[in-house]
């Protein structure tokens, strides 16, 4: 069991907003940047939101990150079928002293 | 262009040890470090740890403490991961990453099966 806590998944129509949240403690999201990777099946992951809230170069801004507390999420406006994939929230952990991944919520569009 | 490129695929016996190579070009490796993400089949993704290639400063999950050594070789660019003692559940694919920052891992390698089966 993860110590990031997303929901297995999520579903949205094309055109729709769809937000995925990942739940954590104050020994990791309520101290430390949270960083958003999505992935597709039989892919490597790839960085989409970094630092809470930054964007890499190439991702669209239909995609937006927050933090609130000890929680965050991940935005997607504008819902297309080629964001069908899974999203995983990542943070440092300070209890651990180690990087933790969330359990990744896989997102289906309909 | 960056490029992470990782080596085959290997099928080892429980007990035995893997190395999965890295190589990495279009940067200088030690500008950046290299941390090792694995995923087991239909799981989700685990963090192993890092190398900080300038210096080779190591930090090792927990999980995988004692069995686990990171290494890089600037001569060739290359960062090595190395699991020894494998057991069935360390069956996965694993990740090569370039890590800056605490957990901004920006550019991926295609990944490795590593296959542990008697």
């Amino acid at each position: 069991q993860s110590v990031l806590t997303q929901s297995p998944s999520a579903s949205g129509t094309p055109g729709q907003r769809v937000t995925i949240s990942c739940s954590g403690s104050t020994s990791n999201i309520g101290t430390n940047f949270v960083y958003w990777y999505q992935q597709f099946p039989g892919t490597a992951p790839k960085l989409l939101i970094y630092r809470n809230d930054q964007r890499p170069s190439g991702v669209p801004d239909r995609f937006s990150g927050s933090k609130s507390g000890t929680s965050a999420s991940l935005a997607i406006s504008g819902l297309r079928s080629e964001d069908e994939a899974d999203y995983y929230c990542v943070a440092w952990d300070d209890s651990l002293s180690g990087v933790i991944f969330g359990g990744g919520t896989k997102l289906t569009v309909l | 262009q960056v490029h992470l490129v990782q080596s085959e695929a290997e099928v080892k016996k429980p007990g035995a040890s893997v190395k999965v190579s890295c190589k990495s070009s279009g940067y200088t490796l030690t500008s950046y470090g290299i941390g090792w993400v694995r995923q087991a089949p239909g799981q989700g993704l685990e963090w192993m740890g890092w190398i900080t290639a300038y210096n080779g400063d190591t930090n090792y999950a927990q999980k995988v403490q004692g069995r686990v050594t990171m290494t890089t070789d600037t001569a060739t660019s290359t960062a090595y991961m190395e699991l020894r003692s494998l057991r069935s559940d360390d069956t996965a694919v694993y990740y090569c990453a370039r890590l800056y920052g605490d957990a901004t891992f920006d550019y991926w390698g295609q990944g490795t099966l590593v296959t542990v089966s008697s």
